[in-house]
C-alpha cells in the first residue's frame, strides 16, 4: 500500500550547518506534501508545503524540494538553530482525499 | 481562539474503562481529524469529518472507537474499554475544506494532544 517514510531516523548535526532530511513516498498520485516539526511534548507544527506542480520551495531558513521522478522529498535548514532540535515528519495527502499519511519521522539534534 | 485545544492534555485511566477525549478547533475551520501516535511513532489516522458531509472512519482501529462532531465545531472520541494497546497520544488537527476540485489539501493545524495511559 501507499507508504511514506524517512531514510534516516536520527540526524546530528553542529550548530551553525545546514541539515538536511530526507523522505521517501511510494505514492506517485500524491499532489501535496507538508513538512511538520514536533516538539517534545507537543503537537506538530506547519513548515512548509510543496505541491507536487513545484520542484522547490523556499521559506524562512526552510527549503523543500520535490523529486517526482524518484518520488523523494527532502527538507533543508539553513543555520541550524538550537530550537531546530525536533522530529521532522514529511506527509502526503492520499489523492486528494485530505487524509495526510505521515512517515515515521526524524529526529534532529543539535551539536553546541 | 489561537489554536486548536484539547483535553484533557493528560489522562490515566484503567483497563477496561471508558474515555472522553476532547477537540475544539480553529473557529472558522470546517475539516477536523483525529490522529493518534504511539510512543516514537508517526501519526496514524483515525477520522476525519468535513462540514455536513458523513465521517471518513476508515482508520478507526476496532469498534470500540468512536467519534462525533456536534454543530461542525467541537469533537468527541470516545475509547470504550480501553486496552493498554490504546496508550497513545491523540491528536486532533483542523483546517479549511479544500479547494471544490478535491485535489488541493488545505494545511492542517494541531492541538498539543491528549496522552492516554491505559494502566
Amino acid at each position: 500500500g501507499e507508504s511514506v517514510g524517512l531514510h534516516l531516523p536520527t540526524l546530528s548535526v553542529q550548530e551553525g550547518d545546514n541539515s538536511i532530511i530526507n523522505c521517501a513516498y511510494s505514492n506517485s498520485a500524491s499532489d501535496y506534501f507538508i513538512w511538520y516539526k514536533q516538539e517534545s511534548g507537543k503537537g506538530p507544527q506547519f513548515i512548509i508545503d510543496i505541491r507536487s506542480n513545484m520542484d522547490k520551495r523556499q521559506g524562512q531558513r526552510v527549503t523543500v524540494l520535490l523529486n517526482k521522478t524518484v518520488k523523494h522529498l527532502s527538507l533543508q535548514i539553513a543555520a541550524t538553530q538550537p530550537g531546530d532540535s525536533a522530529v521532522y515528519f514529511c506527509a502526503e495527502d492520499d489523492q486528494g482525499a485530505q487524509k495526510l499519511v505521515f512517515g515515521q519521522g526524524t529526529r534532529l539534534t543539535i551539536n553546541p | 481562539g489561537a489554536g486548536v485545544s484539547q483535553s484533557p492534555s493528560n489522562k490515566v485511566t484503567e483497563k477496561g474503562k471508558d474515555v472522553e477525549l476532547r477537540c475544539d478547533p480553529i473557529s472558522g475551520h470546517t475539516a477536523l481529524y483525529w490522529y493518534r501516535q504511539s510512543l516514537g511513532q508517526g501519526l496514524e489516522f483515525l477520522i476525519y469529518f468535513q462540514g455536513n458531509s458523513a465521517p471518513d472512519k476508515s482508520g478507526l482501529p476496532s469498534d470500540r472507537f468512536s467519534a462525533e462532531r456536534t454543530g461542525g465545531s467541537v469533537s468527541t472520541l470516545t475509547i470504550q474499554r480501553t486496552q493498554q494497546e490504546d496508550s497513545a497520544v491523540y491528536l486532533c488537527a483542523s483546517s479549511l475544506p479544500g479547494h471544490p476540485s478535491g485535489h488541493s489539501q488545505e494545511t492542517q493545524y494541531f492541538g498539543p494532544g491528549t496522552r492516554l495511559l491505559v494502566l
